[in-house]
């Protein structure tokens, strides 16, 4: 089946570790994002990346790093530095072309500190 | 920047009857791109719809219609006939058509009950 995964589904973080979430699709779409959703509010663009070994900060990277080695992966770590790490974490690809880049969702991983 | 806001924390709605969802947003481009998700209790986001702003016709996909109102900048979804699994929380999205590899933004998202 074509589509997003991620995991794990929950991931719990002790405090001062960095922590890795996974993202892979087989759509073969060139651009991937990550996203972060707090309660109460919107999703917000942490970082993406429109091709391999390129990616671009969101609004809130600081605290996160990402790297795009493969078309079909594009990991998440969220580092020491990040100090409220607690939230739903969701990654998205599309296919790239401007004019049809609807994006489509992975089912999301749930980050908690210990 | 552009902004996205969704007035309605919660909205209720019985099923088989019809429910307008309401989004507004800012923006100073004539170019760019609307969509609503869905996100049920799983937390999978769902894409419902999408707008073309160059587009004057309102996009419709099956139960699901929007009312687009480029000069009033607001963007609303009607369910129709709604049904228990419609039940989630919708976001409205917005993205600008220029260049490559914008993100989306959002609106906080509105809590849709459906009663049976």
């Amino acid at each position: 089946d074509g589509g997003i995964t991620q995991s794990p589904k929950y991931l719990f973080r002790k405090e001062g570790q960095n922590v890795t979430l996974s993202c892979e699709q087989n759509l073969n779409h060139d651009a991937m994002y990550w996203y972060r959703q707090d309660p109460g509010q919107g999703l917000r663009l942490i970082y993406y990346s429109q091709i391999v070994n390129d990616f671009q900060k969101g609004d809130i990277a600081e605290g996160y790093s990402v790297s795009r080695e493969k078309k079909e992966s594009f990991p998440l770590t969220v580092t020491s530095a990040q100090k409220n790490p607690t939230a739903f974490y969701l990654c998205a690809s599309s296919i790239g072309s401007a004019r049809q880049e609807t994006q489509y969702f992975g089912p999301g991983t749930r980050l908690l500190v210990l | 920047a552009q902004t996205v806001t969704q007035s309605q924390p919660e909205m209720s709605v019985q099923e088989a009857e019809t429910v307008t969802l309401s989004c507004t947003y800012d923006t100073s481009e004539s170019d760019y791109y609307l969509f609503w998700y869905k996100q049920p209790p799983s937390r999978q986001m769902i894409l419902v719809i999408r707008q073309e702003a160059y587009k004057q016709q309102n996009a419709t996909e099956n139960r699901f219609s929007v009312n687009f109102q480029k000069a009033a900048k607001s963007f609303s979804l009607k369910i129709s006939d709604s049904q228990l699994g419609d039940a989630a929380m919708y976001f409205c999205a917005y993205r600008s058509a220029l260049g490559y590899g914008n993100k989306l933004v959002f609106g906080a998202g509105t809590i849709l009950r459906v009663k049976s």
